[in-house]
């Protein structure tokens, strides 16, 4: 079946470093996208999304970057903080026949290193 | 806004016994979905509503799971009998419209001896 992974499931970074956490999806039909952050305890919780007919798009501390030719998505944390360890899911969402699947990977763990 | 509310948080019970997770999604979000998280799998979508009505349930592991939505505001899923392999956190997540993000509430640790 189709599914989105992660290439890397723990990333160490030094403490005001920037993060590069990657995922890849299989779906060339998938036309949107989103980053959950999800400490322990918690939920998922909405950091970034992106469309399809986007390859980039920027928030706060935050860039998502889209390739559709290789079907990547990637973030990027700026200035990487101790409170942005957690473990970061990208999502891919896929609308077909009046259906929607949200498909999630497997997670990144992200570490930061005082 | 209270976000999406989960309740219990933590439920231990013993094989055998009916399970019942509680949800209540954000007022004014029109789908609910039900996800389940383990180490081996990761998130799993089990089944999602909109508009009160069941509209894919192809997650829903067997007919020992059911879930419900009998108004806009309160949503169960259902386990019985429960069995060691349904040991989970268990997610419930709303959104308003489509193409907007789910979001998630704090989910119920489910542990089934």
């Amino acid at each position: 079946g189709e599914s989105v992974g992660l290439h890397l499931p723990t990333l160490s970074v030094q403490e005001g470093d920037n993060s590069i956490i990657n995922c890849a999806y299989s779906n060339s039909a998938s036309d949107y996208f989103i980053w959950y952050k999800q400490e322990s305890g918690k939920g998922p919780q909405f950091i970034i999304d992106i469309r399809s007919n986007m390859d980039k798009r920027q928030g706060q501390r935050v860039t998502v970057l889209l390739n559709k030719t290789v079907k990547h998505l990637s973030l990027q944390i700026a200035a990487t903080q101790p409170g942005d360890s957690a473990v970061y899911f990208c999502a891919e969402i896929l609308y077909s026949g009046g259906y929607q699947k949200v498909t999630f990977g497997t997670g990144t763990k992200l570490q930061v290193i005082p | 806004d209270a976000g999406v509310i989960q309740s219990p948080r933590h439920e231990v019970t013993e094989m055998g016994q009916e399970v019942t997770l509680r949800c209540k999604p954000i007022s004014g979000h029109d789908y609910l979905f039900w996800y389940r998280q383990t180490m081996m799998r990761g998130l799993e979508l089990l089944i999602y509503f909109n508009n009160n009505v069941p509209i894919d349930d192809s997650g829903m592991p067997e007919d020992r799971f059911s879930a419900k939505m009998p108004n806009a505001s309160f949503s169960t899923l259902k386990i019985q009998p429960s069995e060691p392999r349904d040991s989970a956190v268990y997610f419930c997540a709303s959104r308003k419209i489509i193409n907007s993000p789910l979001h998630f509430g704090n989910g119920t640790r489910l542990t089934v001896t």
